[in-house]
């Protein structure tokens, strides 16, 4: 079965530190890989997809970048954290059909 | 207009309930449909997909009206243990599949 692996579960770190959240795949070979932000009470929003090695697209413009140097491998990185940065960062996968999703990722920027 | 808007609820049922959840979307070109639940503070988790004919699962009813571009979800009985947010999910297509969240509509099942 298809499984991601998200880390850490929960990360504070202060304004102007930077980000590395990495996401890994198992079960399956060249998923599409999505990375989304849920704030407090909100929906999930995309941030990046990537549909191969390298291969990254950007939906909305922010403070993040995001990096796929492994097919099973997904960085979402920032070099300076803002405050808007807090949410819950979930890492998906998928392969044509429905996505499934790592645990999440809880950070506070303070 | 977002692409998936969803009630956001909350509905606050009683147990053994039926509550019934609409979710548009805004794009007709759309292929995929599929109804996720949340827990508070955990990811999303698929519930069912949405087919055009319409599917079960126990007690849960989902369906699809591409003419009017609305996904349903119907749960009967409704249990304690059925209290999440359900997320509507729409998948783009032409090139990528993107999945597309609704903001999610919350239920709360009472005694």
């Amino acid at each position: 079965s298809q499984t991601i692996h998200q880390w850490p579960a929960t990360l504070v770190q202060p304004v102007g530190s930077p980000l590395s959240l990495e996401c890994t795949v198992e079960g399956t070979s060249n998923p599409n890989l999505y990375w989304y932000r849920q704030a407090a009470g909100r929906g999930l929003q995309l941030l990046f997809y990537s549909v191969g090695i390298g291969q990254i697209s950007s939906e909305v413009p922010q403070n993040l970048s995001a990096s796929r140097p492994q097919d099973r491998q997904f960085i979402l990185s920032s070099k300076k954290l803002l405050l808007s940065d807090s949410g819950f960062y979930l890492c998906a996968g998928g392969m044509g059909t429905e996505a499934f999703f790592g645990q999440g990722t809880r950070l506070t920027v303070v | 207009r977002k692409e998936v808007e969803q009630d956001p609820g909350p509905f606050n049922v009683p147990e053994g309930a039926t509550v019934a959840f609409n979710c548009t979307y805004s794009n007709s070109a759309s292929q995929s449909f599929f109804w996720y639940r949340q827990d508070c503070r955990k990811e999303p988790k698929l519930l069912m997909s949405v087919y055009s004919s319409g599917n079960e699962d126990g007690r849960f009813t989902a369906q699809l009206n591409r003419a009017s571009q609305y996904i349903s979800l119907l749960i009967r009985d409704s249990k304690l243990s059925d209290s999440a947010t359900y997320l509507c999910v729409v998948k783009r297509s032409g090139g990528s599949y993107i999945p597309t969240f609704g903001r999610g509509t919350s239920l709360i099942v009472h005694p």
